[in-house]
């Protein structure tokens, strides 16, 4: 089966930029998007198809893809930023999501 | 506006069944389909499967078939998923979540609250 991971854990000081990657095998030959979860709620979409922010998702949220590897990338990150990060992309109608990661803003 | 409003929290005894309801509102509800999602307390997130609403066509993860079926009500804009033959491990915070767009196979942008469904003797 498909596997998404990233690492377990990022750091980042306020106003910094924090990088958050996703692998998988040709990952770059399918769309990926980006979730943001704080504790107690329900996940909110940030990135879509690699690149695009839906409406409200502030600036500083950009994300790439290529190869084997997504990533997104928080610019100028805030304190209200911190929370869990999760990839997630399709195979053969099967939706992956990545292992998550633990963004915290020191 | 869209809004997923899901049913309340459930404890289950070992080996029963659960139904957890979606009731959709501020879109055509048979335009798009339902995924469900879960995640176990402290773990990740984990695809358990979609249904498009104009037709019930499903398809279920491969991990929870056998187990899970997933309907909707087109008369109430209600989606539903059903787990049988519950386990410890199936203790989790279930969500639905409605794909961005009409097409299978894209990202969610709209997902419903969480209900918690404990598993336990």
């Amino acid at each position: 089966s498909y596997e998404l991971t990233q690492p377990p854990s990022v750091s980042v000081s306020p106003g910094q930029t924090a990088s958050i990657t996703c692998s998988g095998d040709k990952l770059g030959d399918r769309y990926a998007s980006w979730y943001q979860q704080k504790p107690g709620q329900s996940p909110v979409l940030v990135i879509y198809q690699d690149v695009k922010r839906p409406s409200g998702i502030p600036e500083r949220f950009s994300g790439s893809n290529s190869g084997n590897t997504a990533t997104l990338t928080i610019s100028g990150t805030q304190a209200m930023d911190e929370a869990d990060y999760y990839c997630q992309a399709w195979d053969s109608s099967t939706a992956v999501f990545g292992t998550g990661t633990k963004v915290t803003v020191l | 506006q869209v809004q997923l409003v899901q049913s309340g929290t459930e404890v289950k005894k070992p080996g029963a069944s659960v139904k957890v309801s979606c009731k959709a509102s501020g879109y055509s509800f048979i335009t798009y389909g339902i995924s469900w999602v879960r995640q176990a307390p402290g773990q990740g997130l984990e695809w358990m499967g979609w249904i498009t609403a104009y037709n019930g066509d499903t398809n279920y993860s491969q991990k929870l078939q056998g187990r899970v079926t997933m309907t909707t009500d087109t008369s109430t804009s209600t989606a539903y998923m059903e787990l049988r033959s519950l386990r410890s491990d199936d203790t989790a915070v279930y969500y639905c979540a409605r794909p961005r767009t009409a097409a299978t196979g894209t990202d969610f942008d709209y997902w419903g609250q969480g209900t918690l469904v404990t598993v336990s003797s």
